[in-house]
């Protein structure tokens, strides 16, 4: 069955720091993978995904993710963050190319930024 | 707000009881999907529906569970019995193909249903 496993759990950073959080994926096909963020009282959205193409995806707010087929990898990086970057972020992947859009999230990272 | 709505946005119910969530997805969205998250999980597939036909069933919808999506357009989950164990939030969520066929795999989700079963 496929699994995301997301290492860090809970993450506390100062502004302006650098920001990277594991994701890893246990399938051996085609995938599709995404990033989620939830902000505190907030419903789930989009950070960014990767369908094929350049492994290095852009998202927004400045957050990027590199798919690394080799590892089995889609890790969440951010050159600096700001306060305003506190939530949960939750890495997906959707098996088989997407056939039905259903993702298997992981456990989820809350980050914590301090001001 | 033309997203995802959900309601009730919250649940308290006793042991036993049954309780009903309603999702109302974005309306040109033919895909609907439903989510159970507990403290410290993350999203949990239950079910999908393409239209008003339910295409997959998770193993961790039992029996007590049913979902429906009559005219294709809003969904509701039904939970029979209501077990402590069943304390969660349920997320719905909808997508839509692109209008070439292709899946955008984008879910777009809603706030959440909280059910606490006392």
């Amino acid at each position: 069955a496929q699994s995301v496993s997301q290492h860090n759990h809970h993450v506390i950073l100062s502004e302006a720091a650098s920001l990277e959080l594991g994701c890893n994926y246990s399938y051996g096909g085609t995938v599709n993978l995404f990033w989620y963020v939830q902000y505190p009282g907030q419903h789930l959205q989009l950070l960014l995904k990767y369908f094929s193409g350049d492994p290095l995806v852009k998202g927004i707010k400045g957050f990027e993710a590199e798919f690394i087929k080799s590892k089995f990898s889609f890790n969440l990086r951010k050159p600096s963050v700001q306060w305003s970057d506190t939530a949960e972020y939750f890495c997906a992947v959707n098996a088989g190319g997407g056939a039905t859009n259903k993702l298997i999230f992981g456990t989820g990272t809350l980050l914590a930024v301090q001001p | 707000d033309t997203g995802v709505s959900q309601n009730p946005r919250h649940k308290i119910t006793k042991r036993g009881q049954n309780v009903t969530f309603r999702c109302d997805p974005i309306s040109e969205h033919n895909r609907l999907y439903w989510y159970r998250q507990t403290l410290g999980q993350g999203p949990e597939f239950l079910t999908y529906f393409q239209n008003e036909a339910q295409l997959e069933k998770s193993r961790l919808l039992s029996d007590r569970f049913s979902a429906e999506r009559p005219k294709g357009s809003f969904s509701t989950l039904e939970i029979q019995r209501t077990e402590q164990g069943d304390s969660a939030m349920y997320l719905c969520a909808s997508s839509s193909l692109t209008s070439g066929g292709l899946n955008t795999g984008e879910l777009f989700f809603g706030e959440g249903s909280r059910l606490t079963v006392l």
